[in-house]
């Protein structure tokens, strides 16, 4: 079975740019998470869809963030303007059922460097 | 205080040891537990969820003391192949994971 696809997997820009993050959960899964993980922190939720409805979006900082799940299946994260902070590693996640405690299945990330 | 604390290493040690990591969380209301891997430069993996009688799976123990908010992670019999980072995450019915920050284990021949 393919697991989470994730492109690109690595990003360099320079900050006040803009970028964006593509995914692609596993077949049939109805949750999809994104997180952001900074060096030598853990995973940090920015947004859970189900379907293509949000759920959850209160850590996303909104003002420069955004991400949509067209036709409940792939995923995009978009940052605009990027900011030196935003330098992480993205995931995606994906889930078969609708509880966070399902097993989420994480996709290999973005590395993402702002300069 | 943060909301899931472990300490995080390097913990470095020879095979065959046994090793032990220990995390404590703040949210006296979190009930479900867990414990991801990690491995450099990887995505985080679902290592075993925690129950409050204790679990196993081959050489990883979990424990679970909700009085003191603690969850434990024993690995006996350390393989090469067990250096990674271990994540201790906790959730509470119906809001998102809550990560640690990790401890570092690094198994040397």
């Amino acid at each position: 079975e393919a697991g989470v696809a994730q492109s690109p997997r690595y990003k360099i820009i320079e900050k006040r740019q803009s970028v964006a993050f593509w995914c692609n959960p596993i077949s049939g899964h109805a949750t999809l998470y994104w997180y952001q993980q900074i060096l030598g922190q853990g995973p940090k939720l920015l947004i859970q869809f189900q379907n293509n409805g949000v759920v959850d979006d209160s850590q996303l900082p909104k003002d420069r963030f955004s991400a949509e799940r067209l036709k409940g299946v792939d995923s995009t994260l978009k940052i605009q303007p990027a900011k030196l902070e935003d330098s992480a590693v993205y995931l995606c996640a994906s889930s078969l059922g609708l509880q966070y405690t399902d097993t989420q299945y994480f996709g290999p990330g973005t590395r993402l460097t702002v300069l | 205080r943060k909301e899931v604390e472990q300490d995080p290493g390097p913990f470095n040690v020879p095979e065959g040891a046994t090793v032990a990591f220990n995390c404590t969380y703040s949210n006296s209301a979190s009930q479900s537990f867990f414990w991801y891997r990690q491995d450099c430069r990887k995505e985080p993996k679902l290592l075993m969820s925690v129950y409050s009688s204790g679990n196993e799976d081959g050489r990883f123990t979990a424990q679970l003391n909700r009085a003191s908010q603690y969850i434990s992670l024993l690995i006996r019999d350390s393989k090469l192949s067990d250096s990674a980072t271990y994540l201790c995450v906790v959730n509470q019915a119906g809001t998102a994971l809550i990560f640690g920050k990790g401890t570092t284990l690094s198994v040397s021949s």
